[in-house]
């Protein structure tokens, strides 16, 4: 079965330092990936998503980066963390031509 | 732009009360349809979806979601709450024109007392 890991769980930063969340995808091949961002009283919102190795599309221009470097890792990352980069960050698949996705457990970023 | 809107932020139930939480979308054109769950310390998963055909579509846990095409509305119902229903839900939608791409609204806190 395909199950999908995201980590870590919770991070705390300073505004400022360097971020890096990674998400990986076990038991299928070429998903779509999405990363998600919750922000408090907010809905989700997709900030980007990658069809394929070295494919990211942005959705919202903002602080953030996404990579991906293998067909099942997909990064978040950033150079410099703002206040508001704080949220709730969910990583997301699914498989090629469908409208299902499916979602990891996520990572709760503080920036201080 | 697409949106997803929820009108009911926060839902307080007591437990064999019916439940019906409203979902609007603007889009004029074809859509695919969900509504997530999102159980305290779980991961976000499907409730239940539409893509076409019969617009009263069941899901998981006696939960059930009709889709009124002429209202752009998609609203989750269960005629008995329960105590473990207590989650946060989440309508979403994407086009059918090809895009992925959910757009989600911004959730419902149900709970739910026993």
């Amino acid at each position: 079965s395909q199950t999908i890991h995201q980590w870590p769980a919770t991070l705390v930063q300073p505004v400022g330092s360097p971020l890096s969340l990674e998400c990986t995808v076990e038991g299928t091949s070429n998903p779509n990936l999405y990363w998600y961002r919750q922000a408090a009283g907010r809905g989700l919102q997709l900030l980007f998503y990658s069809v394929g190795i070295g494919q990211i599309s942005s959705e919202v221009p903002q602080n953030l980066s996404a990579s991906r470097p293998q067909d099942r890792q997909f990064i978040l990352s950033s150079k410099k963390l703002l206040l508001s980069d704080s949220g709730f960050y969910l990583c997301a698949w699914s498989v090629r031509q469908s409208y299902e996705q499916y979602f990891g457990p996520g990572t709760r970023l503080t920036v201080t | 732009a697409q949106s997803v809107s929820q009108h009911n932020h926060h839902v307080i139930l007591s437990e064999a009360a019916s439940l019906e939480l409203g979902c609007n979308y603007s889009y004029g054109g074809t859509v695919n349809l969900f509504w997530y769950v999102q159980y305290p310390g779980q991961h976000l998963q499907l409730l239940l979806k539409y893509f076409s055909g019969d617009p009263l579509v069941k899901g998981i846990k006696g939960f059930e979601a009709e889709f009124i095409k002429s209202k752009f509305s998609f609203n989750l119902r269960k005629p008995s709450v329960q105590w473990s229903d207590t989650a946060e839900y989440f309508c979403a939608v994407t086009r059918t024109s090809g895009t992925y791409k959910y757009i989600f609204g911004t959730g419902t806190r149900l709970k739910v007392l026993a």
